[in-house]
This record gives structure tokens, C-alpha cells and sequence, in this order.
């Protein structure tokens, strides 16, 4: 089976821009986590697709929002971009409890 | 709430050594699964290993196993044999029971380095 992908893999925006990533999870799939890496805050959750659904949701303003269409697919929109979002974003696809299979990951500058 | 803490900043193993990295944990779920992944300086979180709670043994993957004391609320994880390609971030997590169960947890992570 192939991976999870996600696209673009780098981006260069600037503030006040918005941007859209995009992920493709692992075939058979359901659920489709978003999470954000930066050096001062770690690994935090930003949300959860499960069939077509929010399941879940990190403490994150509302300028983070996603989307999960009818293949799985789900993308994530950043509006009215800062320089603390800089970051890398990692999508992880799941189909049970005991592991999250994540992407090579977008890494999003903000100048 | 749930937390992970991992210690060890920085570590170094030499050539074909175990070595184990230290995680604790904090929930007040009782259903839970402890989680560790590698990361490359590529970036990618690569899976390695998961413990649930209810798991009697401890979970083995080839050269990984991860040593799960629940009393304890520790999760570390041992590399036996380690090779050069092993010298990346690990990094701990958690997800909680239902309702949280999608949501990972991180701890900070551990620079591990592999030296001849």
C-alpha cells in the first residue's frame, strides 16, 4: 500500500496570505489527523477527519480549519496567515487505535 | 488532561549498544495506548512501536521494545543493537480513551545519536 502523501512538501507565503494543504491518506483509511511541529511548541493536534467529519479539535484559533471529502482525502486552510505559523504541518491516517501513519509533511514559511 | 514527559534531551549510543530512551506519562483515562515514532531529519514521523494499556505483554518490533511499567506511568522504549541510521528525534505519545482516542499527545523528544 502506498503512503500517506501530502502536497505541496514546501511553501513560501506571505502574511495575511491564506494557504490550503492537501493529504491523501492510506487506501482503506478513515481517519485523517492534522498536527503542527514548531521548535518552541512541539507537536500539537490541530484536528481529526473521521468519514467526512470533525471528530476532534486542538486548541487552535479559527483561522485553522480543515476539510475530509468522500475518498478520504482532506485538506487543511490557513487563513490570514501570521509568522508563527510558520511550521511543519504533519497529516497522520489511521483505521484503528493502535497506529497513526503519518506523511512526509508541508513545511510552511511565512515571511 | 493527558501529559508525556521525555527527559533526555540528548543522548549517544555507540555502534551495535542498546540503548533506552525514558518517557512517563500522566491521564486519568484508564484506556489508553502509549505510542513512539522516529523522526529523520527529513521529517517524517516514522511509527515504531505501540503499547495499549490493557496489553499484557510488552509490545516488541524487531529491534525496538518498549518497556511499559503502568504502576509507574513509564513507556521507554529500547533499541537493541543500534546502527548509524538509527541517529534521529524519538519522540513519545499518548492517545486517550474514547472520544480523545485520535488525539496523539507528544512528549518533547530525544536526540539520539549513533556514534562508531
Amino acid at each position: 500500500k502506498a503512503g500517506v502523501t501530502q502536497t505541496p512538501r514546501y511553501l513560501i507565503k506571505t502574511r495575511g496570505q491564506q494557504v490550503t494543504l492537501s493529504c491523501s491518506p492510506i487506501s482503506g483509511h478513515r481517519s485523517v489527523s492534522w498536527y503542527q511541529q514548531t521548535p518552541g511548541q512541539g507537536l500539537q493536534f490541530l484536528f481529526e477527519y473521521f468519514s467526512e467529519t470533525q471528530r476532534n479539535k486542538g486548541n487552535f484559533p479559527g483561522r485553522f480549519s480543515g476539510r475530509q471529502f468522500s475518498n478520504s482525502r482532506s485538506e487543511m486552510n490557513v487563513s490570514t496567515l501570521e509568522l508563527g505559523d510558520s511550521a511543519l504541518y504533519l497529516c497522520a491516517s489511521s483505521e484503528g487505535l493502535r497506529a497513526q501513519y503519518f506523511g512526509p509533511g508541508t513545511r510552511l514559511t511565512v515571511l | 488532561a493527558q501529559k508525556i514527559t521525555q527527559t533526555q534531551p540528548g543522548m549517544f549510543v555507540q555502534e551495535k549498544e542498546a540503548v533506552t530512551l525514558d518517557c512517563t506519562y500522566d491521564t486519568s483515562d484508564q484506556s489508553y495506548g502509549l505510542f513512539w515514532y522516529k523522526q529523520p531529519s527529513s521529517g517524517e514521523m516514522i511509527f515504531l512501536i505501540y503499547q495499549g494499556s490493557y496489553d499484557e505483554q510488552n509490545a516488541t518490533e524487531g529491534r525496538y521494545s518498549l518497556n511499559f511499567q503502568k504502576a509507574r506511568k513509564s513507556a521507554n522504549l529500547v533499541i537493541s543493537a543500534s546502527q548509524l541510521g538509527d541517529s534521529a528525534m524519538y519522540f513519545c505519545a499518548m492517545r486517550g480513551g474514547t472520544g480523545t482516542a485520535s488525539k496523539l499527545t507528544f512528549g518533547t523528544g530525544t536526540r539520539l545519536q549513533v556514534t562508531l
